[in-house]
C-alpha cells in the first residue's frame, strides 16, 4: 500500500519564524510535488522534484523553498512565514513510470501563521 | 502554465441523480486526464482517469467523456449517493510529471 506521510497535520507558526513541512514516500517514487489548497482556489503546485537534488519551481514559488537530500524525503521550507501563508499544504509523489501513473497525495498539513 | 477550468464550483444533487463536472484545458505535453476525489480532512484520492485513445471510460457509477477536439472532458456520477458527498479536482498533466489541477468541484448529494 503506497504511502505518502507528512510529518504534522496542524500546525501553528508565529510569523517571521522558518517554517519546514516534511514529507515521506515509502513507494521509491521518482517525482515528488508539493501543493498548496485554499477555498475556491483548488489545488497550487509551489515545487516539485523529478530526482535526489533536483527541484523545478511550481506555479506560486515565491517566499517557498524546497529540499530533497533523499529519495523518499521531500521538504518545503518557508523561509520567513506570514499570514498568507495559513493554508492546507499537500505534498504528492508519483512514478516515472509511463504518463498515466496515479499521483498519491499525504493527508494534508494545515498551517495557520499568527 | 496550463490552465485547467472546472466547472461548476459546487453542485447539489438528490440521491438518485446524475452529477456531472466539467473541465477544459489548453495544451497538454501528454494525454492523460486524471479525476480526483477529497473527503473532508483527507488527501485527493485518484478516481478515475483516462487516455483520449478513447472517448469514455466508465468505472462502476463513474464516467469519464473526453472531447478531444474541444479540449474538454468531464465526469458523470450515476445513481449518485450520499457517500459520493466529497470535492471533485479534474487534472491534466503539464510538460513534467506534475499535474496541474482544476479548481474543485464541492458535490452534495442529499438524501
Amino acid at each position: 500500500d503506497v504511502k505518502v506521510t507528512q510529518s504534522s497535520r496542524y500546525l501553528v507558526k508565529r510569523t517571521g519564524e522558518k517554517v519546514f513541512l516534511e514529507c515521506v514516500q515509502d513507494m521509491d517514487h521518482e517525482n515528488m510535488f508539493w501543493y498548496r489548497q485554499d477555498p475556491g482556489l483548488g489545488l497550487r503546485l509551489i515545487y516539485f522534484s523529478y530526482d535526489v537534488k533536483m527541484k523545478e519551481k511550481g506555479d506560486i514559488p515565491e517566499g517557498y523553498s524546497v529540499s530533497r537530500e533523499k529519495k523518499e524525503r521531500f521538504s518545503l521550507i518557508l523561509e520567513s512565514a506570514s499570514t498568507n501563508q495559513t493554508s492546507m499544504y499537500l505534498c504528492a509523489s508519483r512514478p516515472t513510470r509511463g504518463v498515466n501513473t496515479e499521483a498519491f497525495f499525504g493527508q494534508g498539513t494545515r498551517l495557520t501563521v499568527v | 502554465q496550463q490552465q485547467v477550468k472546472q466547472s461548476p464550483q459546487s453542485l447539489i444533487v438528490q440521491k438518485g441523480g446524475i452529477s456531472i463536472i466539467n473541465c477544459a484545458y489548453e495544451n497538454t505535453a501528454f494525454d492523460y486526464f486524471p479525476w480526483y476525489q477529497q473527503f473532508p480532512g483527507k488527501g485527493p484520492a485518484l478516481l478515475i482517469a483516462i487516455r483520449p485513445d478513447v472517448s469514455e471510460k466508465k468505472e462502476g457509477r463513474f464516467t469519464i467523456s473526453f472531447n478531444k477536439s474541444a479540449k474538454q472532458f468531464s465526469l458523470h456520477i450515476m445513481d449518485s449517493q450520499p457517500g459520493d458527498s466529497a470535492t471533485y479536482f479534474c487534472a491534466a498533466p503539464n510538460a513534467g510529471y506534475a499535474l496541474n489541477f482544476g479548481k474543485g468541484t464541492s458535490l452534495l448529494v442529499t438524501p
